[in-house]
C-alpha cells in the first residue's frame, strides 16, 4: 500500500515562527503536492512539485515555500507564521503520467498559530 | 479557470437508504477526469471513484455510483444501501493534465451524516 506520512498530526507555534512540515511517501511518486483544507472553502493547492528540486505555485502560495531535496520528501515551509495560516495542511503524492493516477494524501497536519 | 461546485454543503440519509451527492464542474478542456474522495472525521483522504471524460459509461464501485452527463458538466455520487461508516466529507475534483504537470481542483465538500 502506499503510504503518505506527515511530520505532525498537530502543531502549535507562535506568529513570527519559522515553521516546517514534513511529508514523506514511500513510493517512488514523481509528484507530490500540499494543500490547506479550511471549512467551507475545501482543498486549496499552495504549491506542488513534479520531480526533484521542481516546484510549481498553487493557487494560494503567498507566505508559503517549498523544498523537495529527494524524490520522497517534500517540506512546506512558512517562513513568518501568521494567525491566518491556522488550518489544517494535506500532502498527497502520485504517479506521473497522462492517465487516472490518484493521488494518495497523508493524515494531515492541524496547524494553529498564536 | 476550472472551477468545481458542490451544492450541498450538508446531506443526511437513513442507514440502508440511498442518497446522491452533487458535482458540477467548468472546463473548456475535452479530454480530462474526474474523482470523488472521501475523508472520513479524523481519518486519511481516499478515493471513491474516478470517472474518464471520453468514456460514456458512469464508473461504478460496489455501492458507489456516478451519474456523469458530460453535456451538463455534472458529476453526481449516488451511495447505495448507506452504512455508518459511509460518514464523512466528501470531495468532487477534477484533475487537469497541462504539459509534464497534473493539478486537481476540489469543490468545497458534502458533509454526509448517516442517522441508524
Amino acid at each position: 500500500d502506499v503510504k503518505v506520512t506527515q511530520s505532525s498530526r498537530y502543531l502549535v507555534k507562535r506568529t513570527g515562527e519559522k515553521v516546517f512540515l514534513e511529508c514523506v511517501q514511500d513510493m517512488d511518486h514523481e509528484n507530490m503536492f500540499w494543500y490547506r483544507q479550511d471549512p467551507g472553502l475545501g482543498l486549496r493547492l499552495i504549491y506542488f512539485s513534479y520531480d526533484v528540486k521542481m516546484k510549481e505555485k498553487g493557487d494560494i502560495p503567498e507566505g508559503y515555500s517549498v523544498s523537495r531535496e529527494k524524490k520522497e520528501r517534500f517540506s512546506l515551509i512558512l517562513e513568518s507564521a501568521s494567525t491566518n495560516q491556522t488550518s489544517m495542511y494535506l500532502c498527497a503524492s502520485s504517479l506521473s503520467g497522462a492517465t487516472s493516477y490518484e493521488q494518495y494524501f497523508g493524515p494531515g497536519t492541524r496547524l494553529t498559530v498564536t | 479557470a476550472q472551477t468545481v461546485t458542490q451544492s450541498q454543503p450538508e446531506m443526511s440519509v437513513q442507514e440502508a437508504e440511498t442518497v446522491t451527492l452533487s458535482c458540477t464542474y467548468d472546463t473548456s478542456e475535452s479530454d480530462y477526469y474526474l474523482f470523488w474522495y472521501k475523508q472520513p472525521p479524523s481519518r486519511q483522504m481516499i478515493l471513491v471513484i474516478r470517472q474518464e471524460a471520453y468514456k460514456q459509461q458512469n464508473a461504478t464501485e460496489n455501492r458507489f455510483s456516478v451519474n456523469f452527463q458530460k453535456a451538463a458538466k455534472s458529476f453526481s455520487l449516488k451511495i447505495s444501501d448507506s452504512q455508518l461508516g459511509d460518514a464523512a466529507m466528501y470531495f468532487c475534483a477534477y484533475r487537469r493534465f497541462q504539459g509534464g504537470s497534473e493539478k486537481l481542483v476540489f469543490g468545497k465538500g458534502t458533509k454526509l451524516t448517516v442517522n441508524p
